[in-house]
């Protein structure tokens, strides 16, 4: 069946550096991506958006990147910083047969050094 | 203001017993989602739901039923609670439109005992 998937389940870094968590996904007609941040306790918050016709689209402190080609998206965090500490999941849409039906990537726990 | 509520926040119950998940959504949306993530973190959908259409995902079992008394309203029952039931619940809502963002409510944690 159609996955999104994580390369990397957990990943560390010193605060001030930048994190970059990557995804893949094996559906080609998946035209809609999201990334979204879960912090402990807490149900998952929306952090950026990207469409198939781009393939970079920045926020503050975040850009994500899309390569269609080799089917790969990643999240970048500009100087991590402590509250961005939180499992981050990338989702899409279009690969169950339902426009509005999101599929989740199994996560990746940022954690966030002093 | 919370955007997208659910009530309560923690559940427990014995095995066979049913109970309902609440939640409710002040932001206009016209389409509500429950999601169930296990102990693993892995989030999966189970229904999307609005006025003019319920999909089921097909994995999810008939015990576990939406019930949406209005737009703002999309309650999750479930009867017959199994052991597996065990997960965290997830409400969420969106305008509707493909590809639209969706906003999640805080979670409900089930213990199935």
């Amino acid at each position: 069946g159609e996955s999104v998937g994580l390369h990397l389940p957990t990943l560390s870094v010193q605060e001030g550096d930048n994190s970059i968590i990557n995804c893949a996904y094996s559906n080609s007609a998946s035209d809609y991506f999201i990334w979204y941040k879960q912090e402990s306790g807490k149900g998952p918050q929306f952090i950026i958006d990207i469409r198939s016709n781009m393939d970079k689209r920045q926020g503050q402190r975040v850009t994500v990147l899309l390569n269609k080609t080799v089917k790969h998206l990643s999240l970048q965090i500009a100087a991590t910083q402590p509250g961005d500490s939180a499992v981050y999941f990338c989702a899409e849409t279009g690969s169950s047969g339902s426009a509005r039906q999101l599929t989740f990537g199994s996560g990746t726990q940022l954690t966030v050094l002093p | 203001d919370t955007a997208v509520s659910q009530t309560p926040k923690y559940l427990v119950t014995q095995m066979g017993n049913d109970k309902s998940i609440k939640c409710e959504q002040n932001l206009g949306h016209d389409t509500m989602y429950w999601y169930k993530q296990d102990s693993k973190k892995f989030l999966k959908i189970m229904f999307s739901y609005n006025n003019k259409e319920l999909i089921i995902n097909e994995t999810v079992p008939n015990r576990f039923s939406p019930k949406s008394p209005d737009k703002a309203h999309l309650n999750l029952h479930i009867n017959s609670l199994e052991l597996g039931d065990s997960a965290v619940y997830f409400c969420a809502s969106s305008h509707g439109g493909r590809g639209d963002t969706q906003y999640f409510g805080p979670g409900t944690r089930l213990t199935v005992l």
